[in-house]
Order: C-alpha cells, then structure tokens, then sequence
C-alpha cells in the first residue's frame, strides 16, 4: 500500500517562531489532507490540498503532487499551535496517515 | 452545525466481552468512516461506508470486527470478545466527498 512519511517527528517551537513540515508519500493520490490533532485528541481539517497552495491565516500548504510532497508551514506560532500534525492521503476510498509530527510551542 | 459525535466517549472493559461503540455522522453526508489510533501512532483505516454500496472491510483487523450502518446515518462498530491489544481511540468521520470530519473518539480501555 501507499507509504507516508512525515518528518521531523517531534519539534519544539518557541512562540513567534515560523515552522515548516514535510509530508512524502509513495505514490499518486486522490487527494492530500493537512490535520491538526490537538492536546484533547480531536482531529481538526486544516487543508484539503492534492495540489497547488492554499493559505488560512497563520498556516499555508503547499502540496507538489508529480513530486509525492507536501509543506505545512506554521507562522509566528502560538503555544495553541501545539499538538500533533497529521498528513493523510487518499489512495481508493481511504485515508492512509502518515505517523505525525508532534509539535509543542513554548511561551 | 453539528459535527460527529460518538458515543461512549471512553469505555472500559474486561477481557473477552463485546462493546458496541456509535457514531453519529453529519447530517447529508454519504460516507463514513472508522479508524483506530493506539497510543502515540497514527490511524489506521478500518472499514469506509459509501451511501448504499458495499462496505470496505479491508481494514478490520481480524473477524472480532464488525460494522453497520443503519438508514445510511448512524454507524456502530462492535468488537467482540475484547482483548487487550484492542485498547486504543476509535475514531469516526464523515464526508460529504474528499474532506473528512472527525468525531471525539471513543476511548476504549480492556483490562
């Protein structure tokens, strides 16, 4: 099955500094979500990218689909950034995840 | 509107007894979906309902598993004789085509 790897696998910010993750995956793609689970275990979208850059305030995407990579990038981070961010792509019908970047913002 | 919601939010249960874990799509959308995450990992993809076609069954891990989905709305995932290793978050999303939803989870604990 499609592989999808995440790197780095933990980070440690200090508030107001800017963060980019990367996310590889192994093969064509249906298309490519951007998730932020937070300290409570929720899951929030952030972006449904399968190409091209999207923007929403602090975050941006960029997904480069004939190259099998997308960039999260986090600006002036906030200590409520913090959590864990998770790439997934959709090969078929489901969703395979990469295995996170854990991201912790200090004040 | 309402997100998903599932219930129970956390169940704890003794080795070799069945659960029954629900989940409550958004209003409209056709597709749902289970995963599981174990502690620190990411998801893993059980099993995805599209409207009235078959179900994808690829991802139960074993035939302990199962899952329906009632009137294309709620859905209920049910382990049978529980063990150990089937500790984890058990987490539903639906879709109204390419984006997914997730409800809260169900955070199930077998001693």
């Amino acid at each position: 099955g499609i592989q999808v790897e995440q790197s780095p696998p933990d980070l440690i910010l200090q508030e107001g500094a800017n963060s980019t993750l990367r996310c590889n995956f192994s093969d064509s793609v249906n298309n490519l979500q951007w998730f932020h689970q937070n300290p409570w275990g929720q899951l929030i979208n952030l972006f449904y990218i399968p190409s091209g850059t999207k923007q929403n305030g602090r975050l941006s995407a960029t997904t480069v689909a004939t190259e099998r990579y997308s960039l999260l990038y986090i600006s002036s981070s906030q200590t409520t950034d913090s959590g864990v961010y998770f790439c997934a792509v959709t090969s078929g019908s489901r969703l395979t995840f990469g295995e996170g970047t854990q991201l912790t913002v200090n004040p | 509107g309402a997100g998903v919601s599932q219930s129970p939010s956390n169940k704890v249960t003794e080795k070799g007894k069945d659960v029954e874990l629900r989940c409550d799509p958004i209003s409209g959308h056709t597709a749902l979906y289970w995963y599981r995450q174990s502690l620190g990992q990411g998801l893993e993809f059980l099993i995805y309902f599209q409207g009235n076609s078959a179900p994808d069954k690829s991802g139960l891990p074993s035939d302990r598993f199962s899952a329906e989905r009632t009137g294309g709305s709620v859905s209920t995932l049910t382990i049978q004789r529980t063990q150990q290793e089937d500790s984890a978050v058990y987490l539903c999303a639906s879709s109204p085509k390419e984006t997914q939803y997730f409800g809260p989870g169900t955070r199930l604990l077998v001693l």
